[in-house]
């Protein structure tokens, strides 16, 4: 069946563009997660969206980031005026109900050059 | 600061003996514990979880075992196997798995055939 989708799978840009990355979730799970990984360290949460709630934007580094998801189903993560320090792979997951186990996507690994 | 760690960056296990995992946590609420393989481009998934109700649960080759007055978890594997060989994070999460996944740094483990 079909898993977490993200796409691109890699995206190299130059400091100071904007980028977007796309999450495509298991059909029918409520709850999206955006996490990243930077070099040597763990994952680090972004984002939650659960179900029409509003979004968990806790985990946002900065103002350049945002999230959407529109229609309960596919999210976008922008990162605007990208920076060096926003190179890592990003990862989206996806799970539903209680005692979720969330499943992830294969990530996007971004390099700001 | 760091709510979930693991404090061996790497492990290296010979082939058919047993390989324990070690995570500690500082957050009292958290209630909800994961395992998550991860193998190089690849998003991690899923192996084993633990409620705080139980202290220990069992899948085939995995146990993870939970001692909530240390807050301390680990995952023992036996016996281990070359597919065994990945990234293991250890997470942690509140209201029995409805929020975001707070994770450690991860431990290299590698099998040694």
């Amino acid at each position: 069946g079909a898993g977490v989708s993200q796409s691109p799978s890699n995206k190299v840009t130059e400091k100071g563009k904007d980028v977007e990355l796309r999450c495509d979730p298991i059909s029918g799970h409520t709850a999206l997660y955006w996490y990243r990984q930077s070099l040597g360290q763990g994952l680090e949460f972004l984002i939650y969206f659960q179900g029409n709630s509003a979004p968990d934007k806790s985990g946002l580094p900065s103002d350049r980031f945002s999230a959407e998801r529109t229609g309960g189903s596919v999210s976008t993560l922008t990162i605007q005026r990208t920076q060096q320090e926003d190179s890592a792979v990003y990862l989206c997951a996806s799970s539903s109900g209680t005692y979720n186990e969330q499943f992830f996507g294969p990530g996007t690994r971004l390099t700001v050059l | 600061d760091q709510q979930v760690k693991q404090n061996s960056p790497s492990l290296s296990v010979q082939e058919g003996r047993i390989s324990i995992l070690n995570c500690d946590y500082t957050n009292s609420m958290f209630d909800y514990f994961l395992w998550y393989k991860k193998y190089p481009a690849e998003g991690p998934t899923f192996l084993i979880s633990i409620s705080s109700i139980k202290d220990k649960n069992e899948d085939g080759r995995f146990t993870v075992f939970l001692n909530k007055s240390a807050k301390h978890l680990s995952l023992h594997i036996v016996p281990s196997q070359p597919g065994d060989s990945a990234v293991y994070f250890c997470a942690a999460t509140g209201n029995f798995g409805n929020e975001k996944l707070t994770f450690g740094t991860g431990t290299r483990l590698t099998i040694i055939p």
